[in-house]
């Protein structure tokens, strides 16, 4: 039963296309992030939220932007789709946004731009 | 350069033995997980350790509450089960006050029968 829904699992789209990856979280959690997992580099943070609030932006390219709509939800809209942006985007969420906490994932959504 | 270094990048056992992998921190952490990510890309939370050891069955995992500079994730009698790559993550002490998590490349492991 997971407590870190991502959707969809897969997504295929084209250059130059926009598209929006969905995240919503159960464990009641009121930090959320972005990670990316792509072939050329290990995971790495992306985007950290507190109370929906933007705290850490570790993502050079306007191109991603989170959407929080309610606590529990993260979304990831990027835009003008490239093929570098293929990847494994996880999404995660911890009690609060402190340190020494521990941090759960999603399934991840796999994201292949052609 | 990699803060968070894992070795070995790639591991083979054989059912039944046991083996150490470990991750080397070239900065104080505050706290480390170990993930395993398995065929279908899903990531599962091992361990969490703020400091001291934690065991779960056949995996045991430690993190040098001294120094802070590394970690271990011990397996005993290794299973084809276990196979996958395995991550740890880990946070800065200099990353603020938010848990962002630092990953290494990741371990690969095969268990074979």
């Amino acid at each position: 039963d997971p407590k870190i829904i991502q959707k969809p699992k897969y997504l295929v789209a084209v250059t130059g296309s926009e598209k929006i990856l969905i995240c919503e979280q159960y464990l009641g959690h009121n930090a959320m992030y972005w990670y990316r997992q792509s072939a050329k580099k290990p995971l790495e943070f992306m985007f950290s939220y507190s109370y929906q609030k933007l705290m850490d932006n570790q993502t050079a390219s306007s191109r991603f932007q989170p959407q929080s709509s309610k606590k529990n939800h993260l979304d990831l809209q990027i835009t003008a789709l490239k093929p570098d942006d293929s990847a494994t985007y996880f999404c995660a969420s911890s009690q609060e946004h402190t340190a020494n906490t521990e941090v759960f994932f999603g399934k991840g959504t796999r994201l292949t731009v052609v | 350069g990699d803060q968070v270094e894992q070795s070995p990048s790639a591991l083979s056992l054989h059912e039944g033995t046991d083996s150490a992998l470990r991750c080397n921190f070239t900065t104080t952490m505050r706290s480390v997980q170990w993930f395993r990510q398995n065929s279908r890309g899903s990531l599962i939370s091992l361990f969490y350790l703020a400091s001291g050891t934690k065991e779960n069955g056949r995996l045991k995992s430690a993190f040098d509450s001294k120094e802070r500079r590394y970690s271990t994730l011990h397996i005993r009698d290794a299973q084809l089960e276990d196979s996958g790559t395995y991550f740890c993550a880990a946070e800065p002490h200099s990353g603020g006050s938010n848990a962002k998590l630092t990953f290494g490349k990741g371990t690969k492991l095969s268990v074979k029968s």
